[in-house]
């Protein structure tokens, strides 16, 4: 069955500091992963994509990682900003039937 | 460019109306899906059609809800004889490529409040 498991389910930083989320999927066959940020009464918006043979990939403060031998995905956000405060959700996209398993999101809240 | 446009933004129904969600996809996709969030959870599939045709509704229930997405016009979601639990928020997302291989582009979602 595919899933897609997002850690920690909340999280509180201080303006500032550096904070890491982790996706670990089980979806196969793998055909690319995005991570999405969706601020509280918004749309999710497209942060980045990784394909298989990305291991880094950085958007400004956002820094993903992917690790396809062992399933496992991280979002890594530096000097974070009280704009971050958001829920970050982990997309992963199979190659058969394109089928989108939604991870259930880690809520993520900067406080000054 | 306008993006994805949703409305209504909010709406509120008392058990065994309808409700009817329209999403206007971005200029240019054909594509349109559904995604269902309840309130601290995450977002759930529901429908993916494109022009005058249902390509995946694994996830719709099977009763009271349907969807379409007309040659002209938006796509619209409808919830008969709501009931409680059908209060969520409905996002629409679009996309120019076909079968979840481009970006999917969200909308707003419409809240729904079933008293």
């Amino acid at each position: 069955k595919n899933q897609v498991e997002q850690s920690p389910q909340s999280l509180i930083i201080l303006e500032g500091k550096n904070c890491t989320l982790q996706c670990n999927y089980t979806v196969s066959p793998f055909s690319n992963l995005r991570w999405y940020k969706q601020d509280t009464g918004r749309g999710p918006v497209s942060l980045t994509i990784m394909t298989f043979s990305e291991n880094t990939k950085s958007n400004g403060r956002y820094t993903a990682t992917l690790d396809a031998d062992t399933k496992q995905s991280s979002l890594h956000i530096t000097a974070s900003q009280l704009s971050d405060s958001a829920s970050y959700i982990c997309v992963v996209k199979n190659n058969a039937g394109n089928m989108l398993t939604f991870g259930g999101g880690t809520r993520l809240m900067v406080k000054p | 460019n306008a993006g994805v446009m949703q409305n209504p933004r909010h709406l509120v129904r008392r058990r065994g109306q309808e409700a009817r969600l329209r999403c206007s996809p971005m200029k240019g996709h054909s594509h349109v899906y559904w995604y269902r969030q309840l309130p601290e959870e995450g977002l759930k599939f529901m429908v993916y059609l494109q022009k005058e045709n249902i390509i995946d509704e694994s996830g719709m229930p099977k009763e009271r809800f349907s969807a379409e997405f007309p040659k002209e016009g938006p796509s619209i979601l409808r919830i008969q004889q709501v009931v409680r639990g059908d209060s969520a928020a409905y996002f629409c997302a679009s996309s120019g490529l076909a079968g979840n291989t481009g970006e999917l582009f969200f909308g707003e979602g419409s809240r729904l409040t079933v008293l």
